[in-house]
């Protein structure tokens, strides 16, 4: 089976803008989570989708926000990027629902670079 | 709220030696589980360890395993027999009833040649 792909894997962006990230989970896979992980705060829990619904969120503001459609794939966007969002964005994806307790398979990571 | 430990922010390994890295939690459930998850430089994270907190069994994987001291909410990965692949940072994780994972802030682990 293919693993977690995420696109792009770099992105540059300006402080104001905002920006669609990209996670397609393995095959079969139901459950998309989201995680932010920088230097200074370590990997912090965004969201988590399941069957297109989010099921759970992380303590992150409104700017950051998801989506997930009928075949499993996942988006996040970020709007009115600020320079504290340049991070690795990683998805993760798992069979089931409550994914803290199942297997997480995480994507290579998008590298946000906000300037 | 849940909180993950990692006392050790580096550790370095002689090659075919053993290590111990170190992971505590704080938690109020009973029922839970642990992970511990290795990210390489190439910064691809997978899965090393799973714990479930109602096993008493300490989980092994081939060469690494796991210290479980469910009364002490310490859960430790020892890696026997280093190599130079085992080389990364490695995440202790803590999944509960809050449904995500709250990971610890990582060990980076070097291996000598």
């Amino acid at each position: 089976k293919a693993g977690v792909t995420q696109t792009p894997r770099y992105l540059i962006k300006t402080r104001g803008q905002q920006v669609t990230l990209s996670c397609s989970p393995i095959s079969g896979h139901r459950s998309v989570s989201w995680y932010q992980q920088t230097p200074g705060q370590g990997l912090q829990f965004l969201f988590e989708y399941f069957s297109e619904t989010q099921r759970n969120k992380g303590n992150f503001p409104g700017r950051f926000s998801g989506r997930q459609f009928s075949n499993s794939r996942s988006e996040m966007n970020v709007s009115t990027l600020e320079l504290g969002d340049s991070a690795l964005y990683l998805c993760a994806s798992s069979l089931a629902l409550l994914a803290a307790q199942e297997t997480q398979y995480f994507g290579p990571g998008t590298r946000l670079l906000v300037l | 709220a849940q909180t993950v430990t990692q006392s050790q922010p580096e550790m370095s390994v002689q090659e075919a030696e053993t290590v111990t890295l170190s992971c505590t939690y704080d938690t109020s459930e009973s029922d839970y589980y642990l992970f511990w998850y290795k990210q390489p430089p190439s910064r691809q994270m997978i899965l090393v360890i799973r714990q479930e907190a109602y096993k008493q069994q300490n989980a092994t994987e081939n060469r690494f395993s796991v210290n479980f001291q469910k009364a002490a909410k310490s859960f430790s990965l020892k890696i026997s027999d280093s190599q130079l692949g085992d080389a990364a940072m490695y995440f202790c994780a803590f999944g509960g009833s809050q449904g995500n994972l709250i990971f610890g802030k990582g060990t980076k682990l070097s291996v000598k040649p």
